[in-house]
């Protein structure tokens, strides 16, 4: 069975600074998904950025860059000039690549952001 | 495309009782999934539907949880003879047709407390 570990349950950053939140899984397979998730507080799960295991190049979105680490099993989060609205609690979540596509989740890094 | 709902938003019911809840999923979503979220933690998968067909259950989905998809839309999921342990945040997600068909969608949950 797949596992993921967040290994750092809050996180805080200035804004305008950049944040890097860890993530590091396990498993057997070769081909899957990867995925970052951003949690509000009482608001609704939304994607931030997701990468194909197959892929070398890292994935990119605006603010949002992951360095994703096959090899070690790595797959990090970094938010570059960090804005208010960025506080949430982020999720790391690997997905297979079979036709289940069901996915395993961290515990979660609670982002705090300072003005 | 108005995403993924779920209905209600919150619930709370007394111990011994049975509660039911709705997703649905973007219309053109053939996959449907449900998770658990307790608090602090991550979402853990109870079950996805291909379709009209639960293909798969996680070993978390006592006999007391049961969920359909009939025809292949919306879906429910309930709960009977409830226990104070079911007081979780209950999410839906969908997945659609490629590229992102690995990608999940997640609906804002229903908070059950169960008293």
């Amino acid at each position: 069975a797949q596992t993921v570990t967040q290994s750092q349950p809050e996180m805080s950053v200035q804004e305008a600074e950049t944040v890097t939140l860890s993530c590091t899984y396990d498993t057997s397979e070769s081909d899957y998904y990867l995925f970052w998730y951003k949690q509000p507080p009482s608001r609704q799960m939304i994607l931030v950025i997701r990468q194909e295991a197959y892929k070398q190049q890292n994935a990119t979105e605006n603010r949002f860059s992951v360095n994703f680490q096959k090899a070690a099993k790595s797959f990090s989060l970094k938010i570059s000039d960090s804005q208010l609205g960025d506080a949430a609690m982020y999720f790391c979540a690997y997905g297979d690549n079979t036709n289940a596509g069901k996915s395993t989740f961290g515990d979660g890094t609670t982002l705090t952001v300072k003005p | 495309d108005t995403g993924v709902s779920q209905d209600p938003r919150h619930k709370i019911t007394k111990r011994g009782q049975n509660v039911t809840f709705r997703c649905d999923p973007i219309s053109e979503h053939n996959r449907l999934y449900w998770y658990r979220q307790t608090l602090g933690q991550g979402p853990e998968f109870l079950t996805y539907f291909q379709n009209e067909a639960q293909l798969e259950k996680s070993r978390l989905l006592s006999d007391r949880f049961s969920a359909e998809r009939p025809k292949g839309s919306f879906s429910t999921l309930e709960i009977q003879r409830t226990e104070q342990g079911d007081s979780a945040m209950y999410l839906c997600a969908s997945t659609g047709p490629l590229p992102n068909s690995n990608t999940q969608y997640f609906g804002p949950g229903t908070r059950l407390t169960v008293l």
